[in-house]
């Protein structure tokens, strides 16, 4: 089993929905969280980031970390053709050494229609 | 240009060559990262540095060799190409915890 696993989709949905993405993840030490936007041909940008528990809102995006189920999610409101990527989540446990090394999901990719 | 650069963009080499991806940053972020991207197989990390002179293995590791002599650069070296190391290669590069990427290396070994 992956320490984190993440739908790939492909996800379709109409421009205007709000979208959910997902990541469970196994290793009850990850206290780092990020959601990286990646397009096609091009190096994944971080979205956003989070630190232990709780929600993050910037724009139409919200993270989301739910550390006793050991779930993260990404919520996009008013989704536009532009935010067609593939999400990848990624974490990790500390800030040091070893533990600075990111885990990352295997993305999920979205389309929006117009 | 301020960011994280990668060179060349595009390289078609043969099995056997060896091949090196260059890395620079201008952020003096103290960590960067070689990470290889397949599909199926997701983002996967070659080799970290936590500062310069100090390089350590990733998942995936062998047949590649890194160097970090500056903090800016972190060159990454396919010592002997194989088919198997067709891949798109991303450097990234990180004072905290999130890790910024390059543009990435589109690698295609004939």
């Amino acid at each position: 089993q992956k320490e984190v696993e993440q739908d790939p989709g492909p996800l379709s949905v109409p421009e205007g929905a709000i979208v959910s993405l997902n990541c469970t993840y196994s290793n009850s030490a990850f206290q780092y969280f990020m959601w990286y936007r990646q397009y096609s041909r091009k190096g994944p940008e971080l979205l956003m980031y989070t630190y232990s528990s709780g929600n993050k809102e910037d724009g139409r995006f919200t993270a989301q970390v739910d550390k006793s189920s050991k779930y993260i999610s990404l919520f996009i409101r008013d989704s536009q053709p532009s935010d067609s990527a593939t999400y990848l989540c990624a974490m990790s446990a500390g800030n040091a050494g070893n533990n600075r090394k990111l885990i990352w999901g295997l993305g999920t990719s979205l389309a929006v229609n117009p | 240009d301020a960011g994280i650069t990668q060179s060349p963009r595009y390289k078609i080499t043969e099995t056997g060559r060896q091949v090196t991806l260059m890395c620079h940053q201008t952020w003096s972020h103290s960590y960067m990262f070689w990470y290889r991207q397949d599909l199926g197989h997701g983002l996967r990390l070659i080799y970290y540095s936590a500062a310069a002179d100090i390089t350590d293995k990733g998942e995936v590791p062998d047949g590649y060799v890194v160097s970090r002599s500056k903090t800016e650069n972190f060159p990454l070296t396919l010592e002997s190409a194989t088919r198997s190391q067709t891949s798109v290669y991303f450097c990234a590069s990180s004072q905290y915890n999130e890790q910024f990427f390059g543009p990435g290396t589109r690698l295609t070994v004939l």
